[in-house]
């Protein structure tokens, strides 16, 4: 059974500076794995995808990698602004069970 | 980029009463539908994958007479809350899938529906 961790479960850091969240993932036969924002209270915003082939995907500040292998993606975000503040989310889409499951989730809260 | 919507974003019902909940994809076409729920502080967890003309997937534990889906058309599912209580209480988030898009298996998620049974 695919089971999605996210480490750490709360970050607070100063503004500008750089941060990785990381995300594994127990069986490696994904599809894909996408990071989401949520603000609180609202819905999931797509921030990147990466297909299994894939290695990394980039937007803007963020930049996402995926070891397949290891069971591990991390975001990368440069410069974070108080903007930035919000929860990430990862989810792997699982070829077992073609399903998708989340990881719980880091709080990111930038300190202006 | 695919667009998802959800109606209505919240709701406030009465304990026993029904309440629907609508998703549709706006400019694509999606054989298949997700419904999520999530509690306060919480991650999302799957509560039944929808195919459009053929009965929900329940996931273990979510009951299917409790938590009505039908995904009539393309564009559209719906999930109905039979016999609230307030313990049914939650954020409902409906997502779909563009297997048209080129990017495989995107999951394109509506803004959610809050639901608040008294």
């Amino acid at each position: 059974k695919q089971e999605v961790t996210q480490i750490p479960a709360a970050l607070s850091v100063p503004e500008g500076e750089n941060l990785v969240l990381n995300c594994s993932f127990t069986d490696s036969a994904i599809y894909n794995l996408q990071w989401f924002r949520q603000d609180p209270g609202k819905g999931l915003t797509s921030l990147l995808l990466i297909q299994s082939s894939q290695r990394e995907q980039t937007s803007g500040r963020l930049n996402a990698s995926l070891d397949k292998s290891s069971g591990r993606s991390t975001l990368y975000i440069a410069a974070s602004q108080p903007g930035d503040s919000a929860t990430y989310l990862c989810a792997v889409y699982d070829t077992g069970g073609f399903k998708t499951i989340f990881g719980a989730g880091t709080r990111l809260f930038v300190k202006a | 980029g695919a667009v998802v919507s959800q109606h209505p974003s919240w709701v406030i019902c009465k304990s026993g009463t029904s309440v629907k909940i609508e998703c549709r994809s706006l400019d694509f076409q999606a054989t298949t539908m997700f419904w999520y729920r999530q509690f306060p502080k919480q991650s999302l967890m799957l509560m039944a994958t929808s195919n459009e003309g053929s009965k929900a997937t329940y996931e273990q534990g979510v009951e299917k007479d409790k938590f009505l889906i039908n995904h009539a058309s393309l564009t559209l599912s719906t999930l109905t809350v039979t016999s609230a209580h307030p313990e049914d209480s939650s954020f409902y988030i409906c997502s779909a899938r563009d297997h048209t898009s080129g990017v495989a298996y995107e999951q394109y998620f509506g803004p959610g529906t809050r639901l608040t049974v008294t």
